[in-house]
């Protein structure tokens, strides 16, 4: 079955590192994969999306790699804050607009 | 203006009960969606509607009764609640249901069922 995993539930890092987030899946070659992030008692909010023919895609801080031959997804946050400490989740989209969620990774930045 | 908008927020009912969850989106989206959070924080696709005509229907214990009366309105009706329906319920929408299409959720439903 299709199965998508991010490893490492909890991911601690200190402020102005670059936060690392992996996203692995098997048994599926996604057309577009899906960033989101989720705060404590709130819904996913979108941040990236990249398609299969990208190897990159960025957007202010943020970047997400996408490699088909491994694949894996690899989403960067560059000169981390406190204020992006939240709970990624990395998505693959199917029929209908489907999305199949990771398991989340849980990013706390410390001063 | 809150884009995707569910009601309530919290609902703690007893086992047996009948509980219905609204949703609302404002953004002229043509699909509705709805997924749960289940305690482990894992998040999956129940439903979705597109132009009130529904398109996924995952494996869900049929007490769950999504019902769409207008495309930008989708209520979860569930039946004969049980202990293992607690969880979150997000509401979601996209402007279609091309694969790939951004989501935007609501702020979720934490259903308890005592």
């Amino acid at each position: 079955s299709q199965k998508i995993e991010q490893n490492s539930e909890a991911l601690n890092i200190q402020e102005g590192k670059t936060a690392t987030l992996t996203c692995n899946y098997t048994n599926y070659s996604p057309a577009y994969l899906q960033w989101y992030r989720q705060d404590p008692g709130r819904g996913p909010v979108f941040l990236l999306l990249i398609r299969e023919n990208e190897k990159e895609k960025r957007k202010e801080r943020l970047k997400v790699t996408f490699d088909t031959t491994l694949k894996q997804s690899l989403f960067h946050i560059t000169a981390s804050q406190p204020a992006d400490s939240a709970t990624y989740l990395c998505a693959f989209t199917g029929g209908g607009n489907k999305l199949t969620f990771g398991t989340g990774t849980q990013l706390k930045v410390e001063l | 203006d809150t884009a995707v908008s569910q009601t309530p927020k919290y609902l703690v009912t007893q086992m047996g009960n009948d509980k219905s969850i609204k949703c609302e989106q404002n953004l002229g989206h043509d699909t509705m969606y709805w997924y749960k959070q289940d305690s482990k924080k894992f998040l999956k696709i129940m439903f979705s509607y597109n132009n009130k005509e529904l398109i996924i229907n995952e494996t869900v214990p049929n007490r769950f009764s999504p019902k769409s009366p207008d495309k930008a309105h989708l209520n979860l009706h569930i039946n004969s609640l049980e202990l293992g329906d607690s969880a979150v319920y997000f509401c979601a929408s996209s402007q279609d249901r091309v694969a790939g299409t951004e989501a935007f959720f609501g702020q979720g439903t934490r259903l308890t069922v005592v």
